[in-house]
């Protein structure tokens, strides 16, 4: 079945540094890639989502692309700031007519000053 | 922009009693769902609703009931509380069942059973 690997589960940088969240993804169909993002005590928010492959998609200074031959679509951002420290889930639904989200399991990304 | 809102945000229950989650959305959507999030495995859906008075299972609905009385509201109900459901329970709705929509999620209800 399909399945999504968020292979690092804390990720702590010093702001100003260049990040980069890894997310792959297995499916047989075509896919349809997704970031959310939860702030402390908040809800998850979409941060950016993609199904065109070798496209980059940007939000918020963070950005992503669906390479479907490597089955990846890795977050990445230049910089960090100290408001980006949050919970960071990637996300798969595919095209088969199966829609339901299927979630990593979840990169906590601390930005220290 | 898109309001979810659950109740209670936070709740201690006892092993063998009943407890209900309760979400209202003012999206006018027409999907509902409820997740679970546990460290370690992200979300992972409970049971979900395309219309009022119907529900559907999702991945993990042992243990769990629901109930969606109007398009506006959508319960999660545990009929007796064991302690593996200690969790944070996540409402969420979207407006249309196809890949590609996003969900708009409450701020969660984090659930203790002692």
């Amino acid at each position: 079945g399909d399945s999504v690997t968020q292979t690092e589960g804390l990720v702590t940088l010093t702001k100003g540094l260049p990040v980069m969240l890894n997310c792959t993804y297995q499916t047989t169909y075509s896919p349809f890639l997704f970031w959310y993002v939860q702030h402390l005590n908040e809800a998850p928010k979409l941060l950016l989502k993609s199904s065109t492959d070798n496209k980059r998609t940007e939000h918020q200074g963070f950005y992503a692309t669906l390479h479907k031959s490597s089955s990846s679509f890795h977050l990445q951002k230049s910089s960090v700031q100290l408001s980006d420290s949050a919970l960071y889930f990637c996300a798969l639904s595919d095209r088969s007519g199966s829609w339901q989200l299927i979630f990593g399991s979840g990169t906590q990304l601390t930005v220290m000053p | 922009e898109a309001a979810v809102t659950q109740s209670p945000r936070s709740k201690v229950a006892v092993t063998g009693g009943k407890v209900t989650l309760s979400c209202h959305q003012t999206n006018n959507h027409d999907y509902m769902y409820w997740y679970r999030q546990d460290t370690g495995h992200g979300l992972r859906l409970i049971h979900y609703s395309y219309v009022a008075d119907s529900t559907e299972k999702g991945d993990i609905p042992d243990g769990y009931k629901a109930s969606r009385p109007s398009q506006e509201n959508f319960s999660l109900i545990l009929e007796l509380a064991s302690l593996s459901q200690t969790a944070v329970y996540f409402c969420a709705s979207s407006d249309e069942q196809y890949s590609g929509n996003t969900l708009y999620f409450g701020e969660g209800s984090r659930l203790i059973v002692v």
